[in-house]
C-alpha cells in the first residue's frame, strides 16, 4: 500500500462541472500539499495545508488531520484547469508524492 | 525576485558517462530538493540539501550526489549512468525546512542511450 495514494487516477467532465480529488495518507506528516503539473512537466504549487481549509480562486483544499484525508475541489472547471493534479505529503524533510489524477476538462 | 531555474533544459548522455544538472534557487531560500519523475510516474525523492549540508535522501545509490553553493545555488551529479536515469530531473527551493511551500523549476530533461 502506498503511502500516499489519490482518487481517481483519471477524471474527464464537462466545462463547468465541480471538480473533486481526494488524498489519503498514512504517514505522519507536517503539511499537505497540492501541486499542479501541465504537459511538458512544469509543477505548480497550488496549496500547502496543515489543518483546515485553503481557497484561492475557483480552488479549495481541505484537510482533516484526525482522518488523514485531504480533497481539491474545482468550481466551475474550465479546459485551462486540465491537467495532473498531484498531493504530496510534507514527512521529515522529504515530499512524498502520491501517484496524481489526471483531469480533463471538455469545453 | 527571480524564480528557480534550471540548467540544461534537456541533455542526451551515454551509459556510464557522468552528468551534472544545476539548479538557482529563488532569492532568499536556503532549501533545495531535488526529485526524479520517470515518464509516466510520479516525482521519487533524491535528496534535500540545507544551508549546504544534506539533510535528507531518498532511496537512491551513491553515484547520486549533490551539492549547495554559499548563494544556495545547487547541483546533482550522476555518476555511471544508467538506462533507467533515464527522467525528468526536478529541484524544488524553499524558505527553510519544515512547512514551507516549494517552488519548482521547470526541470532537466535527461535522456540515457
Amino acid at each position: 500500500k502506498n503511502e500516499v495514494e489519490q482518487s481517481p487516477q483519471n477524471l474527464t467532465a464537462q466545462e463547468g462541472e465541480f471538480i473533486t480529488i481526494n488524498c489519503s495518507y498514512s504517514v505522519g506528516i507536517s503539511a499537505l500539499h497540492w501541486l499542479q503539473q501541465h504537459p511538458g512537466g512544469g509543477i505548480v504549487s497550488l496549496f500547502m495545508l496543515s489543518s483546515g481549509k485553503k481557497k484561492h480562486g475557483r480552488l479549495i483544499a481541505t484537510i482533516n488531520i484526525q482522518e488523514k484525508h485531504s480533497s481539491l475541489h474545482i468550481t466551475a472547471s474550465h479546459p485551462r484547469d486540465s491537467a495532473v493534479y498531484i498531493c504530496a505529503a510534507d514527512s521529515n524533510y522529504q515530499l512524498i508524492w502520491g501517484a496524481g489524477t489526471k483531469l480533463i476538462i471538455k469545453p | 525576485e527571480t524564480g528557480v531555474t534550471q540548467s540544461p533544459t534537456h541533455l542526451i548522455k551515454t551509459r556510464g558517462q557522468q552528468v551534472t544538472l544545476r539548479c538557482s534557487s529563488q532569492s532568499g531560500h536556503n532549501t533545495v530538493s531535488w526529485y526524479q519523475q520517470a515518464l509516466g510516474q510520479g516525482p521519487q525523492f533524491i535528496f534535500q540539501y540545507y544551508r549546504e549540508e544534506e539533510n535528507g535522501r531518498g532511496n537512491f545509490p551513491p553515484r547520486f550526489s549533490g551539492l549547495q553553493f554559499p548563494n544556495y545555488s545547487s547541483e546533482l551529479n550522476v555518476n555511471a549512468l544508467e538506462l533507467d536515469d533515464s527522467a525528468l530531473y526536478l529541484c524544488a527551493s524553499s524558505l527553510g525546512l519544515g512547512q514551507y511551500e516549494q517552488y519548482f523549476g521547470p526541470g532537466t530533461r535527461l535522456t540515457v542511450t
